[in-house]
């Protein structure tokens, strides 16, 4: 199984503030990684597919870059509405897995 | 536009058995592959099974092989998930998501079905 390491388990950020999750699978995934914003008490969002590209209808503060084992979650200006849980995920096997979530909170 | 409404979803005794349902809307069901993805209450997201568009290819997670059996009818446009054997730790909120062949991603998520295994 694909281990996925998502860093930081949380953190603490201001309205407006630049803000960079990292997601590292254990092993070449090439771009086969996704992004997911979670609300409390809702389903997941898709953010980001394949690695960099922008689901349709999300912001364009959203933004992801990576490939292999090295992945990157950027918000570029972190609204009210973003502080939420984020996961990353591989598509390159089964099973498929997630990481361990990012917890977006207010500072 | 694209719904996806789990059902089936209660409070059942460990070594029970319990099938939850999908029921899709707003798309091709044929057109995608579905899997069941679930949260344990305070936990993260773990995928359990995935089921191909058409030729029945199944993918399941180790700790529901042999026990969970994933299933669909394109021409009901449904998913399902036969659930045997349950413990304390399947409980959780189950979500069936669809699937994108180009990108490999889960694009649309239904709003999960808790099932609590207790005695």
């Amino acid at each position: 199984d694909i281990q996925m390491t998502q860093s930081p388990a949380s953190l603490s950020a201001s309205v407006g503030d630049r803000v960079t999750i990292t997601c590292r699978p254990g092993q070449n995934i090439y771009t086969y990684l996704n992004w997911y914003q979670q609300k409390p008490r809702k389903a997941p969002k898709l953010l980001i597919f394949a690695a960099s590209n922008l689901q349709s209808g999300v912001p364009s503060r959203f933004s992801g870059s990576g490939s292999g084992t090295d992945f990157t979650l950027t918000i570029s200006s972190l609204q009210p509405e973003d502080f939420a849980t984020y996961y990353c995920q591989q598509s390159y096997s089964f099973p498929e897995t997630f990481g361990q979530g990012t917890k977006v909170e207010i500072k | 536009q694209v719904q996806l409404v789990e059902a089936g979803g209660s409070l059942v005794k460990p070594g029970g058995s319990l099938r939850l349902s999908c029921a899709a809307s707003g798309f091709t069901f044929s057109d995608h592959y579905m899997s069941w993805i679930r949260q344990a209450p305070g936990k993260g997201l773990e995928w359990i099974s995935y089921i191909s568009s058409k030729d029945n290819t199944l993918y399941y997670a180790d700790s529901v092989q042999g026990r969970f059996t994933i299933s669909r009818d394109n021409a009901k446009n449904s998913l399902y998930l036969e659930m045997n054997s349950l413990r304390a730790e399947d409980t959780a909120v189950y979500y069936c998501a669809r699937g994108q062949y180009s990108g490999s991603y889960y694009d649309y998520w239904g709003q999960g079905t808790l099932v609590t295994v207790s005695s």
